[in-house]
């Protein structure tokens, strides 16, 4: 079965610093997905991620894929209060449509 | 936006009652799905369905479990005889064909007494 870790697990930051959070799987990734969980919502999808090498920006926000597909991870520039919240990364179990879900990252921007 | 919506977004149940959650997924979806994410821990994979069948089940979906597609548009969860360790966020999700992205909704908070 396929492990997701993320790292750190818990990060609390002043706004405007830069941070990078980390996802490593126990196996080469099928379809890397980056969410993020705000309290009381669902996990909504940032980000999906298939080939290896690439590196994909959404606003402030770039995600990177390892070269062997195994690891990822985000970069914030600029952090603001808004981006609080529960960053998931996830993959598809195999050939199912089934979500493995990592550990998550509880990041915690302060004005 | 389509969204996927989910009631209640509260239930407080007595061990050994049964519960009901109710999902509406989106409207063109043909994959449904339910997650549970226990207090501090991952978000946990139950089941999937599709074509108005079970296309995957977890180890945690067990003989108490069982999902519906009642009349076409909503999909319910129900917990036969729930557990102290039942208590979780529940969250329903749908998407299209193939890997298509998964919705989520904001979840039940399920609390066992």
């Amino acid at each position: 079965t396929q492990l997701l870790e993320q790292s750190p697990q818990f990060l609390s930051i002043q706004e405007g610093e830069n941070l990078t959070v980390y996802c490593n799987s126990s196996s080469v990734f099928s379809s890397l997905q980056w969410y993020r969980q705000e309290p009381g919502e669902g996990p909504v999808l940032l980000v999906t991620v298939v080939t290896g090498g690439e590196v994909k920006k959404l606003k402030r926000l770039t995600f990177q894929f390892g070269d062997a597909r195994k690891d990822s991870s985000l970069h914030i520039t600029a952090a603001q209060p808004g981006d609080t919240g529960l960053y998931l990364c996830a993959d598809y179990g195999g050939a199912t449509n089934k979500l493995i879900f990592g550990t998550g990252t509880l990041l915690a921007v302060q004005p | 936006e389509p969204e996927v919506t989910q009631t209640p977004s509260h239930q407080v149940t007595q061990m050994g009652q049964e519960v009901i959650l109710r999902c509406v997924p989106i409207s063109n979806h043909l994959y449904f799905y339910w997650y549970r994410q226990i207090l501090g821990q991952k978000v946990e994979f139950l089941v999937s369905f599709y074509n108005n069948e079970i296309s995957e089940k977890s180890e945690i979906f067990d003989d108490q479990f069982s999902v519906e597609r009642p009349d076409g548009s909503n999909f319910t969860l129900k917990i036969r005889s729930t557990k102290l360790e039942d208590s979780a966020m529940y969250f329903c999700a749908s998407s299209g064909l193939g890997h298509q992205p998964q919705h989520f909704g904001d979840g039940t908070r399920l609390s066992i007494l």
